[in-house]
């Protein structure tokens, strides 16, 4: 009964190529988020949806798509896949009651392009 | 300069030994603090959440959040091997819909 899990767990693709990770809570939070972590292990916010709305979009480009279809999953789809690409991408979740914005993060899907 | 500074260390310590983890800010807005794990190839796993100033403490661990030095720390004491992972200090403001995290310290404990 995982808290949040995303699949895949591992990614290889050739530059060039669309692909798509998975997210889904069980925890029933409102809110859910993408982060992206480089070689260096520097976590970095990618998007934020609340109650399927997205409430942050941080200078990513236009090749990354995130879609909400309900409060639960979040998925991230990626176009034209850069070498640059290639790192951690963590699905989190958390409940925006007020005094209570701790995240819950998913395993991680490692990206790799070629 | 990064909202949030920690020293990526590595940090070896002796078994038993008492860790010392510390991040700085610059954004005072920042209200929610908190400390996660992640072992390698892992996720992040919450350890330690504080609201505003003062002390936590849970177990071997005690959290510390100094506001007006805008300075927060991590203490583990009795360290044992397999505390041996990556400590990243998260913090957010109020209406925020996003951590700000410091780069992680890597933490070694020797056996």
């Amino acid at each position: 009964d995982t808290a949040v899990s995303q699949t895949p767990k591992y990614l290889v693709t050739q530059m060039g190529n669309d692909k798509s990770i998975k997210c889904e809570q069980n925890l029933g939070h409102d809110t859910m988020y993408w982060y992206k972590q480089d070689s260096k292990k520097f976590l970095k916010i990618m998007f934020s949806y609340n109650n399927k709305e997205l409430i942050i979009n941080e200078t990513v480009p236009n090749r990354f798509s995130p879609k909400s279809p309900d409060k639960a999953h979040l998925n991230l789809h990626i176009n034209s896949l850069e070498l640059g690409d290639s790192a951690v991408y963590f699905c989190a979740s958390s409940q925006r009651d007020m005094m209570n914005t701790e995240a819950f993060f998913g395993q991680g899907t490692r990206l790799t392009v070629v | 300069q990064k909202e949030v500074e920690q020293d990526p260390g590595p940090l070896s310590v002796p078994e038993g030994a008492i860790v010392s983890l510390n991040c700085t800010y610059s954004n005072s807005a920042f209200q929610y603090f908190m400390w996660y794990r992640q072992y390698s190839r892992k996720g992040p796993e919450l350890l330690m959440y504080t609201y505003s100033s003062g002390n936590k403490e849970d177990g071997r661990f005690t959290a510390q959040v100094d506001k007006s030095s805008k300075y927060i720390s991590l203490f583990i004491r009795d360290s044992q091997p397999s505390d041996s992972a990556t400590y990243l200090c998260a913090m957010s403001a109020n209406n925020d819909y996003k951590l700000s995290f410091g780069a992680g310290t890597t933490v070694t404990v020797r056996a």
